[in-house]
């Protein structure tokens, strides 16, 4: 199958506090997960992405942690800013010229002062 | 880094008209390009997948005559909304694939109102 399940479907953080999004996939031929953000009236913007070859990368303020055995991947926002209010959407592709994005169903972050 | 190019941001037109929205990657060449719905607090939904020089491919439920998409040339793909409707009024995302890498590059979005 193509889900990408992502939870929580919304979140409140309190500024300087973590943020966490969960991601699980189901096809293990995915191999590109790319995070976005979205602000609204506009289009979604790449904030991270990972490879399954590493467990971890990190950029900035921004984190992601995967786990491939259990398919599941997680963004990480440290330091959370009132600024990070936006929608979140978690994605899987398989590489290829053609190959589409699988999108989570995104979350909604507020990060209160 | 890539940037592409969605023209107009917002559009109203009348019921029964027809509307064109624009894509453009603006510094790479995209052999394939993408258009998306977005229902309000929704994911983005694929309508189709756009090649180069060959048709679009749909995704299942979206009416290709209805939404008619053309990729004449690699730096350009266009969405034409055909006799719309009230219920065609949404927000539309095109994006595009980099070349030689895994990147997807999104426009910044077209909000269709049909009154």
């Amino acid at each position: 199958q193509q889900q990408v399940k992502q939870s929580p479907q919304s979140l409140i953080v309190q500024k300087g506090g973590i943020s966490i999004i969960n991601c699980a996939y189901e096809n293990t031929a995915f191999d590109y997960f790319p995070w976005y953000q979205q602000f609204p009236g506009k289009g979604p913007a790449l904030l991270i992405a990972i490879r399954p070859d590493v467990s971890e990368k990190k950029e900035g303020r921004f984190t992601i942690s995967f786990n491939k055995s259990a398919k599941q991947f997680s963004l990480h926002i440290m330091d959370s800013q009132p600024g990070d209010s936006a929608t979140y959407f978690c994605a899987a592709s398989i590489a290829g010229t053609a190959s589409k994005l699988t999108f989570g169903t995104g979350t909604r972050l507020q990060v209160t002062l | 880094g890539a940037v592409v190019s969605q023209h107009p941001s917002r559009v109203i037109c009348k019921s029964g008209t027809s509307v064109k929205i624009e894509c453009r990657s603006l510094d790479f060449q995209a052999t394939t390009m993408f258009w998306y719905r977005q229902f309000p607090k929704q994911s983005l939904m694929l309508m189709a997948t756009s090649n180069e020089g060959s048709k679009a491919t749909y995704e299942q439920g979206v009416e290709k005559d209805k939404f008619l998409i053309n990729h004449a040339s690699l730096t350009l793909s266009t969405l034409t909304v055909t006799s719309a409707h009230p219920e065609d009024s949404s927000f539309y995302i095109c994006s595009a694939k980099e070349p030689f890498n895994y990147g997807y590059t999104f426009g910044s979005g077209t909000r269709l109102t049909v009154v």
